[in-house]
């Protein structure tokens, strides 16, 4: 079992909608949770980043944890065709020190059609 | 504030043959990684510098694979030999020390082995 897993896709959806993009994981370690938008041919960059269990939210997109779940979750309201990309979750433990390492889903492929 | 650097962005070489990525971080971050990230899979970390010095190689496949961090600044990848299988893209990432959790991305080498 992979520790990080999620929803493979691809994912289409009109302009407008509100997309759902989800992972689960196994490690309890893990305790911040991170998206990642990748545009094609681009290297990742960060999109969203928590470390609680609950909502936060930047302007369209708003990050869900679920901590005795194992579940987090990124919405996406008003899509736009701009936000056609590949969204990776990604997960790190509590280190001290040194940076730290993270682990990373398979990646959601979206398109939002004008 | 330049972003990641890496070069080249494509190479196309043949099983069995050898060959070298380079990356240059955002000035001033310590720690940088080298991920393979292939096709519809997310980044897999194959090692962690920080300075000039290995934090985690052990996902790096040694037989095959070496990479090295001069001056703690730009990094090297090699492979040699290429097989089939490591068509994939290479991603480097850098970041600031002291539990960072961002790590900035540089576009890739999409590397096809034939």
């Amino acid at each position: 079992q992979k520790e990080v897993e999620q929803d493979p896709g691809p994912l289409s959806v009109p302009e407008g909608a509100i997309v759902s993009l989800n992972c689960t994981y196994s490690n309890s370690a893990f305790q911040y949770f991170m998206w990642y938008r990748q545009y094609s041919r681009k290297g990742p960059e960060l999109l969203m980043y928590t470390y609680s269990s609950g909502n936060k939210e930047d302007g369209r997109f708003t990050a869900q944890v679920d901590k005795s779940s194992k579940y987090i979750s990124l919405f996406i309201r008003d899509s736009q065709p701009s936000d056609s990309a590949t969204y990776l979750c990604a997960m790190s433990s509590i280190s001290s020190g040194s940076a730290r390492q993270l682990t990373f889903g398979s990646g959601t492929q979206l398109t939002v059609l004008p | 504030e330049a972003g990641v650097a890496q070069s080249p962005r494509y190479k196309i070489i043949e099983k069995r043959q050898s060959v070298a990525f380079w990356c240059n971080p955002i000035s001033g971050h310590a720690t940088l990684y080298w991920y393979q990230q292939i096709l519809g899979q997310g980044p897999k970390l194959l090692i962690q510098f920080q300075n000039n010095g290995v934090v985690d190689d052990s996902q790096l496949p040694k037989d095959r694979f070496s990479a090295e961090r001069l001056k703690g600044v730009d990094s090297t990848l090699k492979i040699q030999p290429a097989k089939l299988e490591d068509s994939a893209v290479y991603l480097c990432a850098s970041t600031s020390t002291g539990g960072a959790y961002e790590q900035y991305f540089g576009p890739g080498t999409r590397l096809t082995v034939t």
